[in-house]
């Protein structure tokens, strides 16, 4: 069965400083993995998505993921934070079939601070 | 990517009352989601809802506590039976996208009193 950690349950960095949020995963098969972010008092959207194309992915708001199957990691980063990518960070997984179940990580809530 | 809507947005109730959310989605889709946000907490898949046929529910979920409809290809909703403040969570309806992706409501936010 498939599983998702996230290292750090809070991060909190400087306004402009890099955002890094750790994902690692356990699959037993290539996976699809996702990064999705929750701002308060709203529901999850979608930040990128990995599907076994380019390594690197690229998504919205200027955030972008790596993955890299020999440390099974797919780590968020950004390069600047800004005071409005505050927010819950969620990381996960599901597997290539036409229908599997998604896994969530714990989350980690990123903080800006000015 | 699907608009999804829930209502209601929030609600507090008392406890051994029932509350049912109701999920709009703005496209015709399969399987619709529900999922449970404990406070503080990551998303726990509730159950998969097919139209026209018996919810699935996850390990830890039966559908006597949390009854769930799907009339149409469009339309899902969730009740949350005889409620104790353990139940006070944030109520989520997803549904697929074309890449696996999953695209989300806004959340019903449960207190129970």
């Amino acid at each position: 069965a498939q599983s998702v950690t996230q290292l750090g349950s809070h991060v909190s960095v400087s306004e402009g400083a890099l955002v890094l949020l750790r994902c690692n995963y356990s699959s037993s098969v290539p996976p699809y993995l996702f990064w999705y972010v929750q701002y308060p008092n709203q529901g999850l959207q979608l930040l990128l998505k990995y599907t076994s194309a380019a390594t690197l992915v690229k998504g919205i708001n200027g955030f972008e993921a790596e993955f890299k199957k020999s440390e099974t990691s797919f780590h968020l980063t950004k390069p600047s934070a800004h005071m409005s990518d505050a927010a819950e960070y969620f990381c996960a997984v599901t597997l290539k079939t036409s229908y599997d179940k998604v896994i969530f990580g714990p989350g980690t809530s990123l903080s800006v601070i000015p | 990517s699907a608009v999804i809507s829930q209502k209601p947005s929030r609600d507090i109730c008392q406890r051994g009352t029932s509350l049912t959310i109701q999920c709009q989605v703005d496209s015709q889709v399969t399987m619709m989601f529900w999922y449970r946000q404990q406070p503080g907490q990551s998303l726990t898949l509730i159950a998969t809802a097919n139209q026209g046929s018996e919810a699935t529910y996850e390990s830890g979920f039966v559908i006597d506590k949390f009854p769930i409809s799907r009339p149409n290809l469009t339309f899902s909703t969730l009740t949350v039976s005889n409620m104790s403040p353990e139940d006070s969570s944030i109520y989520l309806c997803s549904v697929d996208g074309p890449g696996s992706e999953q695209y989300f409501g806004p959340g019903t936010r449960l207190t129970v009193t």
